[in-house]
């Protein structure tokens, strides 16, 4: 099982590009998640996913969208890139019912120029 | 509302020392509490975790954190740290029922030889 997988592992844009961050998983959770993590600030949801077909915010959503393509996949937009999207995402997946643990992705570290 | 304190953000400790890393939560509710680990350049893992029942609970490398409901606590410790104890925790709350984990801002180990 490989778990949470993300692509990509680094990427660097300039302001006002768009992009699209893919996550997976294939440990047939229903919850999955997509949080970003800044310098002394800990990780900050931005937006979940508690079943397929169904996406909601979370505590910093401004500036991003959600897709939940399946019950494997979620991806995460940028649609127009800000210096202050710099930072680095993380791509989470739970199973409900099982206590709210939650199993991480690598990451991607995204730099905003 | 939810919210978790992690008092220290970064903590120096020498090799074979003990450690406590703190972390205080507030809810209204009943809550899961978890400590997850990141060891540099990777995603977050969890180390342990509080459910219900035995109010302490034990990771498979020594470290060991015990639920305080009337203090609203769940600090970590290890009596002995290693070298390879070098990371990043993050103390984790969720109330019982929710999708959702809040975590804190993260505690940095230094270990000094």
């Amino acid at each position: 099982n490989a778990g949470v997988t993300q692509t990509p592992k680094f990427q660097v844009l300039k302001t006002g590009q768009s992009m699209t961050l893919q996550c997976a998983q294939d440990m047939n959770h229903n919850s999955m998640y997509w949080y970003r993590q800044d310098p002394g600030m800990g990780l900050r949801l931005i937006y979940y996913s508690a079943s397929e077909g169904t996406t909601d915010k979370g505590e910093v959503p401004n500036g991003y969208n959600v897709s939940r393509l399946n019950k494997r996949e979620f991806s995460l937009r940028l649609e127009s890139a800000a210096p202050s999207q710099t930072s680095v995402y993380f791509c989470a997946s739970g199973r409900q019912g099982a206590f709210n643990e939650q199993f991480f992705g690598p990451g991607t570290r995204l730099t905003v120029l | 509302a939810q919210s978790v304190t992690q008092l220290d953000s970064q903590v120096p400790v020498f090799e074979e020392a003990p450690v406590e890393l703190r972390c205080n939560y507030s809810s209204s509710v009943s809550v899961y509490l978890f400590w997850y680990v990141q060891y540099p350049n990777q995603g977050l893992q969890l180390l342990l975790k509080y459910l219900s029942g035995s109010t302490l609970v034990e990771s498979i490398n020594g470290f060991e954190a015990e639920f305080n409901k009337s203090q609203t606590s769940f600090h970590l410790r290890k009596p002995s740290v290693h070298i390879s104890d070098t990371a990043e925790y993050f103390c984790a709350v969720s109330d019982v029922g929710d999708d959702k984990i809040i975590f804190g801002k993260g505690t940095r180990l230094h270990i000094l030889p």
